[in-house]
């Protein structure tokens, strides 16, 4: 089946940092969303991208549709240590009755 | 609202023993999806289903049957449990087109030895 492809897979970061993260695709991609997953919880949905090129922000969070439809990118500003899960991007196919997840980028953030 | 709640949270089963797992939404949603979770792999498909009544396989459903029999139900069952099939289950509900939001219940931790 399709692949999400996220880079990097894990990352240890000083709190305050900024952290970029990303996801590519073989295949075009309508929507891109991006999930954040807390230790021992279920996935919880950040941001919803519609448009190539689309830039949205949810606090600290900012996410990218990239204009290929290929690929999308998640920055967070001025980390803290809250920052701390593992963050999916995912994509719908089959007429979105269906979603690919990434294999998560687990982020670690010290005090 | 409870939204989305998972039963058992922990379960260790033997090599060929049966299971159901119970995936229950309060918010009415029509959509709801069983996913397995192995580290490094994401989120793959199980099962999914479109409304009451009706269900799909997604990428992995080798292994797994389920049922929608009401519309805020979705039970995953395994017939003959495999090593393979340790894993951390996780079912999700979601309004319908054209929203794609997600709702996660807390997972499933099953070990099969």
């Amino acid at each position: 089946g399709q692949q999400l492809n996220q880079s990097p897979q894990s990352m240890f970061i000083q709190e305050g940092e900024d952290v970029s993260m990303n996801c590519t695709s073989s295949s075009i991609f309508n929507t891109w969303l991006w999930y954040k997953q807390d230790p021992g919880e279920g996935p919880v949905l950040l941001i919803a991208l519609y448009k190539a090129g689309e830039l949205t922000s949810n606090g600290r969070l900012t996410a990218q549709f990239g204009i290929t439809r290929k690929d999308s990118f998640l920055n967070i500003s001025a980390s803290i240590p809250s920052d701390v899960g593992i963050y999916f991007c995912a994509g719908p196919y089959d007429n979105f009755n269906k979603f690919y997840f990434g294999s998560g980028t687990k982020l670690n953030v010290k005090p | 609202n409870a939204g989305v709640t998972q039963t058992p949270k922990f379960r260790v089963l033997k090599t060929g023993q049966s299971m159901t797992l119970l995936c229950a939404q309060d918010m009415n949603h029509e959509y709801m999806y069983w996913y397995r979770q192995d580290p490094g792999m994401g989120l793959r498909l199980i099962h999914y289903s479109v409304g009451e009544g009706t269900t799909a396989k997604g990428e992995v459903p080798d292994g797994y049957n389920v049922s929608r029999l009401k519309k805020q139900n979705f039970l995953l069952g395994l017939e003959s449990a495999a090593p393979s099939q340790t894993s951390v289950y996780f079912c999700a509900s979601r309004v319908g087109f054209p929203y794609n939001e997600q709702f996660f219940g807390p997972g499933t931790r099953l070990t099969v030895l």
